[in-house]
């Protein structure tokens, strides 16, 4: 069982909205703010959409956004497009020994 | 520019040893934190543990503790992921990955991963 919670499936049609939430504790996702989120197509190592929980790396699509509230964050994808199917991942800071703990992951299935 | 460069596929059997590589280059190596991760087949990411090439100080999650050995010679940048005997179970994509680590007023926080390596695959088979 992974650290941190996120849905197994999100699924959209092209051009919609879409929200990936990564759920955890006071200990990480909701005591600071160092949560990435990554992105992995089949075959192929993850790439980072996000960090420190909004922030957008060089290169990568405005349609990407993240967000945090609480113990929850969220990564929302707008413009829903077909090369967007993949799976996503969240990671976060951790107080605890282990210092990062990821989440389980989430397919995004395009419709 | 910053890359991670991992040792190639491994086939192995049970009871083996393995000791796969990440060299990292276009960075001061001993300033940041890296991290591995396991991928089996058809699965999500599992975070492995991570280490600080500077001190060697290395920290394992829970469900890898005792099961594999992280370590790092900073001589030659260069991470190790080390099994001292193998399981099919072992059978996976391992990935190492770069944290940076940030400090203020005393503190410090590991970002997350901001680059990736390319993967090794191990196979462990009779």
């Amino acid at each position: 069982q992974s650290a941190l919670t996120q849905p197994a499936s999100v699924s959209g049609s092209p051009g919609q909205s879409i929200t990936i939430s990564c759920t955890g504790t006071s200990s990480d996702v909701g005591g600071y703010n160092y949560v990435s989120w990554y992105q992995q197509h089949p075959g192929t190592a993850p790439k980072v959409m996000i960090y420190d929980v909004s922030n957008r790396p060089s290169g990568v699509s405005n349609r990407f956004s993240g967000s945090k509230s609480g113990n929850t964050a969220s990564l929302t994808i707008s413009g829903l497009q077909a090369e967007d199917e993949a799976d996503y991942y969240c990671s976060s800071y951790t107080s605890s020994r282990t210092l990062v703990v990821f989440g389980g992951g989430t397919k995004v299935t395009v419709l | 520019e910053v890359q991670l460069e991992q040792s190639g596929a491994e086939v192995k059997k049970p009871g083996e040893s393995l000791k796969i590589s990440c060299k990292g280059s276009g960075y001061n190596f001993t300033s940041y934190w890296i991290g591995w991760v396991r991928q089996m087949p058809g699965k999500g990411l599992e975070w492995m543990g991570i280490i600080y090439p500077g001190d060697s100080d290395s920290r394992y999650s829970p469900s890898f503790q005792g099961q594999v050995t992280i370590s790092a010679d900073k001589s030659i940048s260069t991470a190790y992921l080390q099994w001292s005997s193998l399981k099919a179970s072992d059978s996976a994509m391992y990935y190492c990955a770069r944290l940076p680590l940030y400090c203020s007023r005393g503190s410090c926080f590991l970002k997350g991963v901001d680059y990736w390596g390319q993967g090794t695959l191990v196979t462990v088979s009779s």
